[in-house]
């Protein structure tokens, strides 16, 4: 079974320009997830879908980032413009239903300069 | 305040030094606890859930347990290949976001 797959795998772009990373999850997985991670940190959810419907975004610096699931299957998301203190690693992680076991990504390493 | 505490931040252990890993939590009303690994440059790894205090669970040479306050993770005869970033999470309800801890990097040495 293909796991989770993210692109692009690595990314750099200069301080107020936009970036935006693709996500497919596993297939038939109807929960897809964006987590933030900080060198050091563990991962923190920014929005989460049920299908193509937002279930939580409230950690979701909606002033510059933003997501959606067109379909319920891939997702997109993207910052804009980008800060230096956005430089993390973007994980999409799916499961196959609310509550059930989550599986990530390689994620999406973002350096900001 | 953080809700998910893990210790030790780094842990460096022989190869065949059994040990343990701790992940303490603060709200009650928990709903599940997860355990994933992460390697350098890759997603987490899913290992365990625990839904309910005195469950186990165990995998090859891990063994994850569940108290009303903690988990820990234990470690039988660690290797090598063992080395890695173990992250626990918490769910409080059904449905919500993880709430993961900052890990614990093991390091295990031939």
């Amino acid at each position: 079974e293909a796991g989770v797959a993210q692109s692009p795998r690595y990314k750099i772009i200069e301080k107020r320009q936009s970036v935006a990373f693709w996500c497919n999850p596993i297939s038939g997985h109807a929960t897809l997830y964006w987590y933030q991670q900080i060198l050091g940190q563990g991962p923190k959810l920014l929005i989460q879908f049920q299908n193509n419907g937002v279930v939580d975004d409230s950690q979701l610096p909606k002033d510059r980032f933003s997501a959606e699931r067109l379909k319920g299957v891939d997702s997109t998301l993207k910052i804009q413009p980008a800060k230096l203190e956005d430089s993390a690693v973007y994980l999409c992680a799916s499961s196959l239903a609310l509550s059930h076991e989550q599986y990530f990504g390689p994620g999406t390493r973002l350096t900001v300069t | 305040e953080d809700q998910v505490t893990q210790s030790p931040e780094a842990l460096r252990l022989q190869e065949g030094e059994s040990s343990s890993l701790n992940c303490s939590y603060t709200v009650s009303g928990l709903r599940g606890l997860f355990w994933y690994r992460q390697d350098p440059g890759k997603g987490p790894e899913f290992l365990f859930t625990l839904y309910s205090a005195g469950e186990e669970k165990e995998k090859e040479r891990l063994k994850a347990t569940l108290t009303k306050k903690e988990s820990f993770l234990h470690i039988t005869a660690p290797k090598p290949e063992d080395s890695a970033t173990y992250l626990c999470a918490v769910q409080y309800q059904a449905g919500t976001a993880l709430i993961f801890g900052k890990g614990t990097t093991l390091s295990v040495s031939s």
